[in-house]
């Protein structure tokens, strides 16, 4: 069965202490793999695509790569403003799109 | 702000009445997507569009029927609410990748 896999689910972090989120998943024939941020009581908001092992995108304190297995989002000194659930989608060479369960991060200053 | 709105934004109903929820884009794009987002099951797509018209099934997609007769515009509905619908409903547009924009949501109670 086709799988992604987000850990950890949750993450508290203080403020400037960088970290990487982890998005897993099981299956060959990638199409792309896809971060979103989600604020509470708001839809997800894109970040970055990735498409093929060995890419990297950069916005701001995040840096996005990519293995044939699995995608880290790496956050550089977060911020207070960088709290939000991180989701992790992956396009399937079926045309499905599968989401991870998301990571939800707590930045104190 | 990709330009797409939904309505109502939070709606309390009651098991067995019917609902209609409404998305609205101005981007033109040919897909629009409706989800549902629950604790423990992440988001999960309940039906989506590839044109006018044309509609297709995800993978929650008992219960619900969805319309398209604009391109601007992608109804879902609910024939006869049960309480497992309570759920936070998103709808969102694209061009066929998975670089999605999504609306701000639609909260529903179904008592």
């Amino acid at each position: 069965e086709d799988q992604v896999t987000q850990s950890p689910e949750a993450l508290r972090l203080q403020e400037g202490e960088s970290s990487s989120l982890n998005c897993s998943y099981t299956v060959s024939g990638l199409r792309g793999l896809f971060w979103y941020r989600q604020d509470p009581g708001k839809g997800p908001e894109f970040l970055f695509t990735l498409y093929s092992a060995g890419e990297e995108k950069e916005k701001e304190r995040l840096k996005a790569t990519l293995t044939k297995k699995e995608s880290f989002l790496h956050i550089t000194a977060p911020k207070p403003e960088d709290s939000a659930t991180y989701l992790c989608a992956v396009h399937w060479h079926t045309g499905k799109l599968i989401f991870g369960q998301g990571t939800t991060l707590q930045v104190k200053p | 702000d990709a330009g797409i709105t939904q309505s109502p934004r939070h709606k309390v109903t009651e098991t067995g009445t019917p609902v209609t929820l409404r998305c609205h884009q101005t981007e033109n794009h040919r897909y629009m997507y409706w989800y549902r987002q629950d604790p423990g099951h992440g988001l999960r797509l309940i039906h989506y569009s590839y044109g006018v018209k044309d509609t297709d099934k995800g993978e929650v997609s008992d219960g619900y029927s969805v319309s398209r007769s604009k391109t601007e515009d992608f109804l879902l509905t609910l024939e006869s609410a049960t309480s497992s619908q309570t759920s936070v409903y998103f709808c969102a547009i694209g061009g066929g990748s998975g670089e999605l924009f999504f609306g701000e949501g639609s909260r529903l109670t179904v008592l």
